[in-house]
């Protein structure tokens, strides 16, 4: 069954220091999305692609974040720099869109960000 | 407010139907309930979503009121392994590309 592929897994760094993490979405999905989830609350999104575009990143904080899909297909999300507040697990999920009726997301196993 | 509302905890008996509720009371008309899961420590496992009509799958069973403001959903024979955070989401439908708004979701605890 395919899968989001999500690296890496843990990642311990001081804060000020630049973090940055990566997500292959299951083939042939055009949509995109990063949430942060904080220790004990429900996933909140970041940012969305649709194909190589952003199509919402309304919750990015674009001071110290940023996202990108350049070829439509892999992402990265880059933190620099990072702050003590950033330590979260870092979701990435993917979905067909493209108008079909097939919008289910599917999720990859994160990312456990600890800022030092 | 795009939020569900959720009990923060529920037991079940292993072998038993666990039955989650959640509120979903100003859910607009084109947007659909998703349900997830999340055991520790792992991204969010789909489950099942509905609009409008009752659905199940090999997992579980959605039932949304006709009023579609609630939806509970069914673990019909609870198994150890089913212990997790349960998320009930909204989304919208439609061409719109619309993001999950999660809520705080439902610790359930099965237990033997």
């Amino acid at each position: 069954e395919a899968e989001v592929a999500q690296s890496p897994r843990y990642k311990i760094t001081e804060k000020s220091q630049a973090v940055a993490f990566w997500c292959d979405p299951i083939s042939g999905h055009a949509t995109l999305y990063w949430y942060r989830q904080i220790l004990g609350q429900g996933p909140e999104l970041l940012v969305q692609f649709q194909d190589e575009s952003v199509v919402d990143d309304s919750q990015l904080p674009k001071d110290r974040f940023s996202a990108e899909r350049l070829k439509g297909v892999d992402s990265t999300l880059k933190i620099q720099p990072a702050e003590l507040g950033d330590s979260a697990m870092y979701l990435c999920a993917s979905s067909l869109e493209r108008g079909t009726s097939k919008r289910t997301q599917y999720f990859g196993p994160g990312t456990r960000l600890l800022v030092l | 407010d795009a939020k569900t509302t959720q009990p923060p905890s529920m037991d079940c008996a292993e072998g038993r139907a666990a039955n989650l509720p959640c509120n979903h009371s100003t859910i607009s008309g084109n947007e659909y309930v998703y349900w997830y899961r999340q055991i520790h420590s792992q991204g969010p496992q789909y489950i099942i979503h509905g609009l409008k009509n009752n659905e199940t799958n090999e997992m579980a069973s959605l039932i949304i009121t006709e009023d579609r403001k609630s939806s509970t959903l069914i673990l019909p024979h609870a198994t150890l392994r089913d212990t997790a955070v349960y998320y009930c989401t909204r989304k919208p439908g439609g061409t719109s590309y619309g993001k999950l708004t999660f809520g705080q979701g439902t610790i359930l605890t099965v237990h033997p």
